[in-house]
């Protein structure tokens, strides 16, 4: 059974960086019937999808377009995890991250989100 | 997609039917729609998908149905546990999709 344990700093300062790691146990990161995604949760914007990484001999990324000039998403084969990165956040970036699998049902379309990590509460403050 | 769940919170007691409703802005394509239930505290957790689909371990209490732009989830006989937060989710189009939540309380 598959399990994703997050880690990573809480409170971030405005204009910083947000950084999240997800480790993988019991699927890889590398699977051609995965992805791997970051979505957040807060009262003013609800549930949000952020973006994915996946491997389809070769690892591609998709994003959300609210915060594509600012999301990155990495996969480390080494270490089975994924990361999140969010440049220059704002107030507004404060809410519960959450990484997901997605399981390839269908080939070629979306899929539905099965498992998630326990989520980390950022908080954006001075 | 705009998911519009209703209503926004149902007060039942244990053992009544639950019915909580899904309207989506467009057709939802090939009914690529998701229930999830969430805990205070918890994770969304994965009940339904393509629209009538238990996932592994759900009961049969769940049920999903509906299509186009009109999903259900029925949950048959609430027992104590299932009062939560339920989400309806589309996945069929991008990006993915997140209704605004339905919370069923005792």
């Amino acid at each position: 059974q598959v399990q994703l344990q997050q880690s990573g700093p809480g409170p971030v300062k405005p204009s910083q960086t947000l950084s999240l790691t997800c480790a993988i146990s019991g699927d890889s990161v590398s699977s051609n019937s995965a992805a791997w995604n970051w979505i957040r949760q807060s009262p003013s914007r609800g549930l949000e999808w952020l973006g994915r990484t996946y491997y389809r001999s070769q690892w591609s990324n998709d994003y959300a377009v609210s915060v594509k000039s600012r999301i990155t998403i990495n996969p480390d084969t080494s270490k089975n995890q994924i990361s999140l990165q969010l440049n220059s956040v704002t107030l507004e970036d404060t809410a519960v991250y959450y990484c997901a699998r997605e399981i390839t049902i269908n080939r070629g379309v979306l899929n539905p989100l099965d498992s998630w990590g326990q989520g980390t509460l950022v908080t954006v403050s001075s | 997609i705009v998911l519009t769940q209703s209503p926004g919170t149902l007060s039942l007691s244990p053992g009544e039917r639950a019915t909580l409703s899904c309207r989506a802005s467009q057709s939802v394509t090939s009914s690529y729609l998701a229930w999830y239930q969430q805990k205070p505290g918890q994770a969304p957790r994965l009940l339904i998908y393509g629209a009538s689909i238990r996932a592994t371990g759900i009961p049969d209490r769940f049920s999903g149905g509906g299509s186009g732009t009109d999903f259900t989830l029925t949950i048959s006989r609430l027992e104590p546990e299932d009062f939560a937060v339920y989400y309806c989710h589309q996945y069929g189009s991008s990006p993915r999709t997140f209704g605004g939540g339905t919370k069923v309380e005792i």
